[in-house]
């Protein structure tokens, strides 16, 4: 069974501009979750969604957006890319409440 | 919201010692706990979780144990080797209508010098 592919691996961007990143999961898991990864705040929740539909949200700001789409993949996006955004991103495949995470894109904000 | 906090944060054990780390967690009605490993460059992964009808669970060397009571759940790695090394997660979630967010504690990071 392939496990869970995110892309890209590492992403620069300017301050200003917007970014999307990948998610495709664990084949038959119907649940997609994201996660920020930063050296001061640690692992903190983006949102969940589950057959195409947002069903849980953490407590970040409106800038950071996504979706799911039929086959389960899922994209978030990140508009006007903030310096404190760079962080390395987390996709989880959910099966219940088990998760299994993706290696991550590491996205660089300068 | 959940609050998981998580000691040490950093270990350092002699290759064939136990390694213990702790979490706490604030959320009563929190009932799954996982642990995660993970390692430079990687995303992590889950090495063992515990449901709250359980106390304790192993598995190899590893084991988790788990205090409803006191909210307090850890992990314990006995003949630890180099390639246990890692940045160790402890997390807790609620089963809800609206999914399961896992809230992280901070990290442990264990180092197993031969």
């Amino acid at each position: 069974k392939a496990g869970v592919t995110q892309t890209p691996r590492y992403l620069i961007k300017t301050r200003g501009q917007q970014v999307t990143l990948s998610c495709s999961p664990i084949s038959g898991h119907r649940s997609v979750s994201w996660y920020q990864q930063t050296p001061g705040q640690g692992l903190q929740f983006l949102f969940e969604y589950f057959s195409e539909t947002q069903r849980n949200k953490g407590n970040f700001p409106g800038r950071f957006s996504g979706r799911q789409f039929s086959n389960s993949r899922s994209e978030m996006n990140v508009s006007t890319l903030e310096l404190g955004d760079s962080a390395l991103y987390l996709c989880a495949s959910t099966d219940g409440p088990e998760a299994f995470f993706g290696q991550g894109t590491r996205l660089t904000v300068v | 919201g959940e609050n998981v906090e998580q000691h040490p944060s950093t270990l350092s054990v002699q290759e064939g010692d136990s390694a213990v780390i702790k979490c706490t967690y604030s959320d009563s009605a929190s009932n799954y706990f996982p642990w995660y490993k993970q390692e430079l460059g990687k995303g992590p992964q889950l090495i063992i979780d515990i449901r709250s009808n359980v106390g304790e669970k192993k598995d190899q060397r590893i084991a988790v144990t788990l205090n409803k009571t006191a909210k307090h759940f850890s992990l314990h790695i006995t003949e630890t080797q180099p390639e246990d090394s890692a940045v160790y997660f402890c997390a807790a979630s609620r089963d809800s209508n609206s999914g399961y967010a896992l809230n992280f504690g901070k990290g442990t990071s264990l180092l197993v010098t031969p």
